[in-house]
């Protein structure tokens, strides 16, 4: 299994720029996660997606932020208009079921730096 | 709403010596997760407890949670250099499907 892929790995952009991250989970999973990993906050969650649904989006930072999963095999995450405090590791994870007590298994992560 | 909290942030230690991780939370638990991120990689799930009190042994690390499900704390006895990584716990209250991770301690092995 190829495991959780995620596209692009290093991403640099300018303030004000539209980013898009791009995750593909492993298959058979029906459970997406995306997180922000920065020093000061830790791992933080972003937003759940349950059989392509959105279930919880309370951690989106602002409406800059969103998220689509179309199918099962892909999700977006993409900022408009980017900021510099947005710099941080994004990852996407991905678990067979839609509860805690499930092994979240991480992609390698998109590594962003807005300038 | 719920909170993490992960001691020590950072940990140097010599190569064979022990390390310890704890991890509080401000709420009751019904599970822990613990996961290892090697420098520049991602979260790797190591282990789930669930009962209160409960003990597991991966080889060289033991994994605890406390009789109150408020805490847990991860050992590695006899480090090696091949330990070192950030150390995160999740834990899980009442949402059915969210872990709150705390901050994570670095672990660094001098050989």
């Amino acid at each position: 299994d190829a495991g959780v892929i995620q596209s692009p790995r290093h991403e640099v952009t300018e303030m004000g720029q539209e980013v898009t991250l791009r995750c593909k989970p492993i298959s058979g999973h029906n459970s997406l996660f995306w997180y922000r990993q920065t020093m000061m906050r830790g791992l933080e969650l972003l937003i759940y997606f349950n059989n392509n649904v959105p279930i919880d989006d309370s951690g989106m930072p602002e409406d800059r932020f969103s998220a689509k999963m179309p199918n099962a095999s892909f999700s977006t995450l993409k900022i408009q208009p980017s900021e510099p405090r947005d710099s941080a590791v994004y990852f996407c994870a991905s678990s067979l079921s839609g509860t805690a007590r499930v092994e979240q298994f991480f992609g390698p992560g998109t590594r962003l730096t807005v300038l | 709403g719920q909170q993490v909290m992960q001691i020590p942030q950072y940990q140097h230690v010599q190569e064979g010596e022990d390390f310890t991780t704890y991890c509080n939370s401000s709420t009751t638990l019904s599970n822990i997760q613990w996961y290892k991120q090697r420098p520049g990689g991602h979260p790797v799930f190591l282990i789930q407890l669930v009962k209160s009190g409960e003990v597991k042994k991966q080889k060289r690390l033991t994994f605890q949670f406390g009789e109150a499900k408020k805490n847990s704390s991860l050992h590695i006895t006899a480090t090696q250099t091949t330990d070192v990584g950030t150390y995160f716990c999740g834990g899980s209250g009442g949402s059915n499907y969210k872990l709150t991770f705390g901050k994570g301690t670095l672990l660094t092995v001098n050989p």
